[in-house]
């Protein structure tokens, strides 16, 4: 089946510092793929959408420029949470649409990115 | 995206079937329906999803009303692994329809 590869699964890092999350989808092409933050208890919320070769749509109140996202081939997308700060500690998971129209598979998610800031 | 309504939490003894209800009043002709799991840090976990008629796979069966504005997912036999909070999303079949994530329900399989 389709899978969806995110690395790093967790990370800690300090307060002001970047950290890049990569997912990659491994056995299909992924025109879109998504970003999701989840905060403890609480349920996922769509950050932005990627879609290759061009910009990020992002939700509203999602701050582009603190959260970088880059499409830039059919199997790779990245999240950058820059300048990082402990609010920003949440678990990060990426999505990606399989078969865009097919009615296979639908969405298939990452495991996720646990990251802290300290 | 149409919005969807699901209990907070349920019970189910093992070995018994679950019936995961979802209700999505405003869903449009072109959304489908979508159900997810998320055990404890983990990523959601793709379960079943169909548009009007009722579909069933290897892991769960999802009945869908007529009206298309309720369905039920069914877990036939509950096992404790299954526990797990379980999303009912609904969206469209667009090349850029997203899952909205509501609250979810949460399972508790009991022994």
């Amino acid at each position: 089946g389709a899978v969806v590869s995110q690395h790093p699964s967790w990370v800690i890092c300090k307060s002001g510092t970047s950290v890049k999350i990569e997912c990659r989808s491994l056995d299909f092409q992924a025109t879109t793929m998504f970003w999701y933050r989840q905060f403890p208890k609480q349920s996922l919320m769509l950050m932005a959408t990627s879609n290759e070769g061009s910009k990020a749509t992002y939700e509203q109140g999602v701050e582009k420029d603190k959260f970088l996202i880059n499409h830039a081939s059919l199997t790779l997308s990245t999240l950058t949470v820059t300048s990082a700060h402990p609010e920003d500690s949440s678990f990060y998971i990426c999505s990606a649409r399989v078969r865009p129209g097919s009615f296979d598979y639908g969405y298939t998610f990452g495991s996720g990115t646990r990251l802290t800031v300290v | 995206d149409a919005k969807t309504t699901q209990p907070p939490s349920m019970d189910c003894a093992e070995g018994r079937a679950a019936n995961l209800p979802c209700n999505h009043s405003t869903i449009s002709g072109n959304e489908y329906v979508y159900w997810y799991r998320q055990i404890h840090s983990q990523g959601p976990q793709y379960i079943i999803h169909g548009l009007k008629n009722n579909e069933t796979n290897e892991m769960a069966s999802l009945i869908i009303t007529e009206d298309r504005k309720s369905s039920t997912l069914i877990l036939p036999h509950a096992t404790l692994r299954d526990t797990a909070v379980y999303y009912c999303i609904v969206s469209s079949s667009g090349n850029t329809g997203k899952l909205i994530f509501g609250q979810g329900t949460t399972l508790q399989v009991k022994p």
